[in-house]
């Protein structure tokens, strides 16, 4: 089975701190994803990458980058951590073409204060 | 812009009873469909899918209909257990490989 590890399951930040989060995968996996989830409004997609050192921004980019230097690994960049990321943060990876093989990981959840 | 929505946030259920959860996406050229279960403090896990050519899919104890004409996605989960408290959501992909989600429905089993 896929394994997709993120480095932390809780994490607690202060307004302004630029954090990372990090998202490990151990099936060679050319694509990785990173979401957000929020009461309501369910999971919405912040960036993507197809391959390494490739990046796409997904729905709701602002205030986020990311940094793809190794295949299995994609990191989620706040740069300058606010309140409203306050969140639960996924990752998520899948082979090319494979449509159902979307594998998650358990998530992060991040308290900004 | 696509969008998939759920039409409620929240179902409860009686053990043994069958649930329906609902859908609706609003980007006809969407030709996959996905099912997802979230228990507390899990990603989301892969449940059942269809493609667009297909009205319907079985799978063990779950069934997924997909009514095109409307737009309408649901997924019925027959004698509901308490295992199967957690939050559904749908999801839809298009011509790209990026999952687009609905708001979630919270299914509670009471015993």
């Amino acid at each position: 089975d896929v394994k997709v590890t993120q480095s932390s399951r809780y994490l607690v930040k202060r307004t302004g701190e630029k954090v990372f989060l990090e998202c490990v995968q151990d099936m060679d996996h050319e694509n990785m994803f990173w979401y957000r989830q929020d009461p309501g409004l369910g999971l919405r997609l912040i960036y993507f990458s197809y391959d390494v050192k490739m990046k796409e921004k997904g729905d709701i980019p602002e205030g986020y980058s990311v940094s793809r230097e190794k295949k299995e690994r994609f990191s989620l960049i706040l740069e300058s951590a606010s309140t409203n990321q306050t969140s639960m943060y996924l990752c998520a990876t899948t082979m090319v073409g494979r449509r159902r093989g979307y594998t998650f990981g358990s998530g992060t959840r991040l308290t900004v204060v | 812009g696509e969008s998939v929505g759920l039409h409620l946030p929240t179902l409860s259920v009686q053990e043994g009873d069958n649930s329906i959860i609902n859908c609706a996406y609003s980007n006809s050229a969407s030709d996959y469909f996905i099912w997802y279960k979230q228990e507390s403090g899990k990603g989301p896990q892969f449940i059942i899918d269809i493609r667009s050519n297909m009205d319907k899919r079985q799978g063990q104890r779950v069934t997924v209909l997909l009514n095109k004409t409307v737009k309408h996605l649901s997924l019925q989960i027959a004698a509901t257990q308490p295992g199967d408290s957690a939050v559904y959501f749908c999801a839809e992909i298009g011509g790209s490989e990026k999952l687009v989600f609905g708001k979630g429905t919270k299914l509670t089993v009471n015993p």
